[in-house]
C-alpha cells in the first residue's frame, strides 16, 4: 500500500564508502525526484527525472549520481562519502497533467557518515 | 526564480487555540502553486494545504486555511483548534506551473502545541 517507499530508512557508513538509496513508487507517476534535508531541516532538490529522463540537476557534487531503470524507480548512488553528506534524504514523485506540482514523498533515509 | 521566507523559526499555541504561520515568496511569474507541507517527529512529509495563484478564493482543509494575499507575495497557514498531533515543523513551499518541476521552500516553522 506504501506509495513511495525507501530503502534503506537508516544508513551508517564511514567517510569514504559508496553507498546507494533505492526508491520505488506505485503511484503510477512520471516524474520523481531526489531532495536532501540538511541538519537545520532546509530541503533542496538535487534531481528530477521525468520518464527516466534527468530533467533537474542541481548544483551537487557529481559524486551524487542518479540512476533510474524505470519510471518507477529512482535511485542515488553516492561515492566517496564525506562527513557533509550527512543528511536526510527524501524521493517524491509527481504525476503527469494538471495535478503535475502534486509531490507525495517518501518517508526519507537518514544518512550518517562517520 | 523563486525564494520563499518563513520568518518565524519557532511558534507555540495552546490546544484547542488558533494558531497562525506566515510565508513570503518572490516569483516574477504569474503562475505558480503555493503549499504548506507538515514534517511531524516521524519525518514524513505531508501535504497540508495547496492554492493555485490563480484562484482568488482562499484554500480551506478542515481546520488548516491559508491567507493568500497575491499582490502583497503572502501566503499564511491558519490552524484552528490545534491539537497535539500538529505539533510539527511546517513548511511552506512553491513550485511555478506551466511544467515547472522544481519545489522550493522555506526554511519551516517549528510549531508545539502545548496541552
Amino acid at each position: 500500500d506504501t506509495a513511495v517507499s525507501q530503502t534503506p530508512k537508516y544508513l551508517v557508513t564511514q567517510m569514504g564508502n559508496d553507498k546507494s538509496i533505492k526508491c520505488e513508487q506505485n503511484l503510477g507517476h512520471d516524474t520523481m525526484y531526489w531532495y536532501k534535508q540538511d541538519s537545520k531541516k532546509f530541503l533542496k532538490i538535487m534531481f528530477s527525472y521525468n520518464n527516466k529522463e534527468l530533467i533537474i540537476n542541481e548544483t551537487v557534487p557529481n559524486r551524487f549520481s542518479p540512476k533510474s531503470p524505470d519510471k518507477a524507480h529512482l535511485n542515488l548512488h553516492i561515492n566517496s562519502l564525506e562527513l557533509g553528506d550527512s543528511a536526510v534524504y527524501f524521493c517524491a514523485s509527481s504525476p503527469q497533467g494538471a495535478r503535475f506540482y502534486e509531490q507525495y514523498f517518501g518517508p526519507g533515509t537518514r544518512l550518517t557518515v562517520t | 526564480a523563486q525564494t520563499v521566507t518563513q520568518s518565524q523559526p519557532e511558534m507555540s499555541v495552546q490546544e484547542a487555540e488558533t494558531v497562525t504561520l506566515s510565508c513570503t515568496y518572490d516569483t516574477s511569474e504569474s503562475n505558480y502553486y503555493l503549499f504548506w507541507y507538515k514534517q511531524p517527529p516521524s519525518r514524513q512529509m505531508i501535504l497540508v494545504i495547496r492554492q493555485e495563484a490563480y484562484k482568488q478564493q482562499n484554500a480551506t482543509e478542515n481546520r488548516f486555511s491559508v491567507n493568500f494575499q497575491k499582490a502583497a507575495k503572502s501566503f499564511s497557514l491558519k490552524i484552528s483548534d490545534s491539537q497535539l498531533g500538529d505539533t510539527a515543523m511546517y513548511f511552506c513551499a512553491s513550485v511555478l506551473g506551466a511544467g515547472s518541476y522544481q519545489l522550493t521552500f522555506g526554511k519551516g516553522t517549528k510549531l508545539s502545541v502545548i496541552p
